[in-house]
């Protein structure tokens, strides 16, 4: 079965600051990951995907298949990048979470 | 892009009575829908995927009895919490694949806070 793991609950950091949320995962076939995101009161809503290979509102994700990993990371922090952030492994029909990470940007 | 409602976006009920919460495709048609359970400060659990005219197909430990899908339509999947208890208070989140979407984008829905009481 697969799995997904992100190790950090909260992240804090200052705004200007580089950010690196990481995510993990477990899966016997060939994966296809995301990265979603969740503002205050907001769904839950695509952020990227990594078939698309793309940048989206500065964050990067590159999947890392020797490390089983796809951390999502942006240089430079912004305040209204404050949110829930999930990883989530597609296999099939079926989409499986991470347990999210609080981002935090001080300013 | 893709909307996705829910309705109602809040409900409280009585311990023991039945509460449905409906999904709906607003511009676009979804043969497949999922239902999502969210408690405070935890994950998304998926609960049932939801396939237009068939059974719904239920993950390991959800009882299909208590939790009762149907996806009548393209756009319309609607969650029945039966007998609800206390414990089934929760955030019940649904999304739906655009059947159009080759890359398979899933759009999600605003949520539903049930509240047993």
């Amino acid at each position: 079965a697969q799995r997904v793991t992100q190790p950090e609950k909260l992240l804090s950091v200052f705004k200007g600051a580089p950010v690196e949320l990481k995510c993990n995962y477990s899966y016997s076939g060939s994966p296809e990951l995301f990265w979603y995101v969740q503002y205050s009161r907001q769904r839950l809503q695509l952020l990227l995907r990594h078939i698309s290979r793309e940048s989206i509102k500065g964050f990067t994700a590159d999947l890392n298949k020797g490390e089983t990993s796809f951390h999502l990371k942006k240089p430079f922090a912004q305040e209204e990048d404050s949110a829930m952030y999930y990883c989530a492994l597609r296999a099939g029909n079926m989409l499986t979470f991470g347990g999210g990470t609080r981002l935090m940007v001080k300013p | 892009g893709a909307v996705v409602s829910q309705h109602p976006s809040r409900v409280i009920c009585k311990s023991g009575t039945s509460v449905k919460i409906e999904c709906r495709s607003l511009d676009f048609q979804a043969t497949t829908m999922f239902w999502y359970r969210q408690f405070p400060k935890q994950s998304l659990m998926l609960m049932a995927t939801s396939n237009e005219g068939s059974k719904a197909t239920y993950e390991q430990g959800v009882e299909k009895d208590k939790f009762l899908i149907n996806h009548a339509s393209l756009t319309l999947s609607t969650l029945t919490v039966t007998s609800a208890h206390p414990e089934d208070s929760s955030f019940y989140i649904c999304s739906a694949r655009d059947i159009r979407d080759s890359g398979n984008t899933i759009y999600f829905g605003e949520g539903s806070w049930l509240t047993v009481v």
